[in-house]
């Protein structure tokens, strides 16, 4: 099956700075990528996706960007916030009903 | 529209006590996961219905764990009995039927197991 690897674990930028989260898979058939966020003791929230007929795409401060090529596809966050602050999960997803996470980076935004 | 529900949000056991979670997704959603999730880790799945049918339960822990999604709305799952292993999150998650792939998560059922 799939194999989705996510890092760093974990990231800690001063706010105002960047934050970028890169995952690889293995199976080049998958062709779904969402992005998971996660606060402390709450649920998984969908926050952008890409599809493989797209290299990049952006919702504010937010963008995915995707290479098939080297199967790997990151996160960018920009002028990140402290309410950023969470778990971020990458997946990656062959027929759209299965999925394969990675293990997660905890991002800390440093006010 | 309303969200993912579980339920019990919280369940402490003691070891070999059975446990059972309960599940509605969102309204007119057809596929249902049952996923865990150990600390710090990603949502492991456990098994995928599509209605009424497990399409995926290949990494159900059949000796100890069965889930049932009667009538393909609302789902339960089962461990009977739990081990010390089995604490973690387990959540419950929802997909329409157009195969775009989104996926819309309950807040989780945490499972204690002393």
């Amino acid at each position: 099956g799939e194999n989705v690897e996510q890092h760093p674990s974990t990231l800690s930028v001063q706010e105002g700075d960047s934050a970028v989260i890169k995952c690889t898979y293995s199976d080049s058939a998958s062709n779904y990528f969402p992005w998971y966020k996660q606060e402390l003791g709450k649920r998984p929230q969908l926050i952008i996706d890409i599809r493989s007929n797209v290299g990049e795409k952006k919702d504010q401060r937010i963008a995915v960007t995707l290479n098939k090529t080297a199967k790997h596809f990151s996160l960018h966050i920009t002028e990140t916030q402290p309410e950023d602050s969470a778990v971020y999960f990458c997946a990656a997803s062959i027929t759209g009903n299965q999925f394969y996470f990675g293990t997660g980076t905890s991002l800390t935004v440093i006010p | 529209e309303a969200g993912v529900v579980q339920s019990p949000r919280y369940k402490i056991i003691e070891k070999k006590q059975p446990v059972a979670f309960w599940c509605n997704p969102i309204s007119g959603h057809n596929t249902l996961y049952w996923y865990l999730q150990n600390l710090g880790q990603g949502p492991e799945l456990l098994i995928r219905y599509e209605n009424e049918e497990a399409v995926d339960d290949s990494q159900l822990p059949k000796d100890r764990f069965s889930a049932e999604r009667l009538k393909g709305v609302d789902s339960t799952l089962k461990i009977q009995p739990a081990e010390l292993g089995d604490s973690a999150v387990y959540l419950c998650a929802s997909s329409p039927r157009d195969g775009r792939g989104l996926q819309f998560f309950g807040p989780g059922t945490r499972l204690t197991v002393l």
